[in-house]
């Protein structure tokens, strides 16, 4: 399977601290996606990184993709209270058009 | 912005029931996609579609499951015969290759009692 797993499965931060999320795939990729889903929302875009780029910066988002361990992370530092969401990766097969996400790290940012 | 919407919102259907999601992916994309998420699951790819025509389908996308675009805008998604299991949030998403970047609607809660 595809799928990606993300760890840890939860995290909870004080507002400041920066969060990391790990994200591990299985097969090779066209790119890695990151999406955030507020409780009971829709999924939400924040980045994508392509195979083969190394890191990527948006805003307080910082991205890395190790293709040769199959793993990405995402970083948002400073976090804030309003980022307490659940963070998933997608990964697009480069063998067909289709994505499959992880199982998501819920964190809770605590003002 | 553009966005893409979904219609309903929320959708109640007693099992065995025929549904259909409802969705108008952004002008000018031409890959369209559904997604569902079982409540406290991880979003789970059902099928991609281009070119008036199904590109991908996982497992779940079984022959109760049949997607349309009917018409220029809008792209449906069909359960036959619904079932318990079909509980779940459905997003629909639609591909710009020029911005490479998904973007999905805000979901149908579809619950079968």
């Amino acid at each position: 399977s595809q799928q990606g797993e993300e760890d840890p499965q939860a995290l909870s931060i004080q507002e400041g601290e920066n969060a990391t999320m790990n994200c591990s795939y299985k097969t090779s990729i066209n790119n890695l996606q990151w999406y955030r889903q507020n409780s009971g929302r829709g999924l939400v875009h924040l980045i994508l990184i392509r195979s083969n780029e190394r890191e990527k910066h948006s805003g307080r988002l910082r991205v890395t993709l190790d293709t040769s361990k199959k793993s990405s992370s995402l970083l948002i530092t400073a976090s804030r209270a309003a980022d307490t969401a659940s963070y998933f990766c997608a990964t697009e097969a480069n063998t067909g058009n289709q994505f499959y996400f992880g199982t998501g790290t819920s964190l809770t940012v605590i003002p | 912005e553009p966005e893409v919407t979904q219609t309903p919102s929320h959708q109640v259907t007693q099992m065995g029931q025929e549904v259909i999601l409802r969705c108008v992916p952004i002008s000018n994309h031409l890959y369209f996609y559904w997604y569902r998420q079982i409540l406290g699951q991880k979003v789970e790819f059902l099928v991609s579609f281009y070119n008036n025509e199904i590109s991908e389908k996982s497992e779940i996308f079984d022959d109760q499951f049949s997607v349309e675009r009917p018409d220029g805008s809008n792209f449906t998604l069909k359960i036959r015969s619904t079932k318990l299991e079909d509980s779940a949030m459905y997003f629909c998403a639609s591909w710009s290759s020029y911005w490479n970047e998904q973007f999905f609607g805000p979901g149908t809660r579809l619950t079968v009692l």
